[in-house]
């Protein structure tokens, strides 16, 4: 069975500032592992996604997140934080079928001005 | 783009009340699943279905059964609805031809309040 921990609640940056959305999973076997985005009152949409190639994965709006199997860790990172990344984030692993994926709690993401 | 339609974003119902949810895939995608979502539980699968009339319970599935009798198309239902199944719904499917690497797509989600 696989699990996911996402480290913080909420996450409050200002513009500009760097994002760091924390991400801990627990997998038995090599995962996939996702991280999906939220905006308010709209469907949740694929940021980006790892699948055993290289361990620092890019995705769209500048956001990347790096595999690190030896502290089963896949932060989630952006240099500088714009007020449209305001939204929750979610940290998704996958099983070795890739049918059943199991979501963590959440990191809502705060941009202020 | 792969649209994932469900047919209603809001809904309000009465305890005991059959309740179903309805969703349509456009783009011939084999698996289809519905999830819940809490604040601070993230999302959790109820069920999914890799294939028409196939079925699968996800983690939580009490008090709920799906339908599909066709591919595009996957039914929640609520056979007896009560208050603690308020909750966003939310549907999505995926190609399912990839092991490890099956990238969702979502509908906007079904807010369901039971009263």
């Amino acid at each position: 069975a696989q699990s996911v921990t996402q480290l913080d609640s909420h996450v409050s940056v200002s513009e500009g500032t760097p994002v760091l959305l924390r991400c801990n999973y627990s997998s038995s076997y090599s995962p996939s592992l996702f991280w999906y985005v939220q905006h308010p009152n709209k469907g949740l949409q694929l940021l980006l996604k790892y699948t055993s190639a290289a361990t620092l994965v890019k995705g769209i709006n500048g956001f990347e997140a790096e595999f690190k199997k030896s502290e089963t860790s896949f932060h989630l990172t952006k240099p500088s934080a714009h007020m449209s990344d305001a939204a929750e984030y979610f940290c998704v692993v996958s099983d070795w079928t890739g049918n059943m994926l199991t979501f963590g709690g959440g990191t809502r993401l705060m941009v202020k001005p | 783009d792969v649209k994932v339609t469900q047919s209603s974003r809001y809904l309000v119902k009465r305890t005991g009340e059959k309740v179903f949810l309805e969703c349509v895939q456009d783009m011939d995608h084999e698996n289809m699943f519905w999830y819940r979502q809490d604040p601070g539980l993230g999302l959790r699968l109820i069920y999914f279905s890799y294939d028409v009339k196939m079925k699968e319970k996800g983690d939580i599935p009490e008090g709920y059964s799906v339908s599909r009798e066709k591919k595009e198309r996957f039914s929640l239902i609520l056979e007896s609805a009560s208050t603690n199944q308020t909750s966003m719904y939310l549907c999505a499917s995926s190609l399912g031809t990839v092991a490890g690497a099956n990238v969702l797509t979502f509908g906007a989600g079904s807010r369901l309040t039971v009263l």
